[in-house]
């Protein structure tokens, strides 16, 4: 069935800089479509990025240019490099696997991003 | 982007009623819906793709339909368990988008 690890979050002052990591087991993650979604505290669900399996990333506009998504498939992991941290970034981050499609059937628990001086 | 616009934002129901939640699309998008269930302090939950096809493992009372832009997930008799919150995604386009959700609450 496979599972995912989040690792990464914390306490950052804006402007700083943190990259997330999903550790993937029991399945490969550059056989999926690998996603970022985040949920600010008391809030919905945020697409954040994709990345395909050829490689290629998309972001939300919300974070273009700041975040940027990686996979070692060495490791079986894809990161988030997040950059230029500003307060409204503030969420609990969740790596979620798409098959082939944008149907996110697998999520990671999450991991916390706090953004605050 | 597409926008996914969900409603009510909030039921009350008891255990035994039909619950039914809609969600509309800004633009067409065929058959590519899903429906995700999240409890409180923990990751969402695929329970429908595709509009109506359920993901393995979740109950037959949960059901899908719609086309093109609007969509129903209906719950044929609510059980405990299933309180919780309610997203549809739209999985046509990038970027990918969520409705605000629907928290189903017991009466």
């Amino acid at each position: 069935e496979g599972q995912l690890v989040e690792s990464g979050g914390g306490l950052i002052q804006p402007g700083g800089s943190l990259r997330l990591s999903c550790a993937a087991s029991g399945f490969t993650v550059s056989n999926n479509y690998m996603n970022w979604v985040r949920q600010a505290p008391g809030k919905g669900l945020e697409w954040v990025s994709v990345i395909h399996f050829g490689g290629g990333t998309y972001y939300a506009d919300s974070v273009k240019g700041r975040f940027t998504m990686s996979r070692d498939s060495s490791k079986n992991t894809v990161y988030l490099q997040m950059n230029s941290l500003r307060a409204d970034d503030t969420a609990v981050y969740y790596c979620a696997r798409a098959p082939g499609h944008y149907d996110l059937d697998l999520w990671g628990q999450g991991t916390t991003v706090t953004v605050s001086s | 982007d597409i926008q996914m616009t969900q409603s009510p934002s909030s039921l009350s129901a008891s255990v035994g009623d039909r619950v039914t939640i809609t969600c509309r699309a800004s633009q067409t998008i065929r058959s590519n819906l899903n429906w995700y269930q999240q409890k409180p302090g923990k990751a969402p939950n695929l329970l429908i793709y595709g509009v109506s096809s359920l993901q393995s493992g979740v109950p037959s009372r949960f059901g899908g339909s719609g086309s093109g832009t609007d969509f129903t997930l209906t719950i044929s008799s609510v059980q405990p368990e299933d309180f919780a919150t309610y997203y549809c995604q739209q999985s046509n386009s990038i970027p990918l988008t969520f409705g605000g959700g629907t928290r189903v609450e017991i009466k």
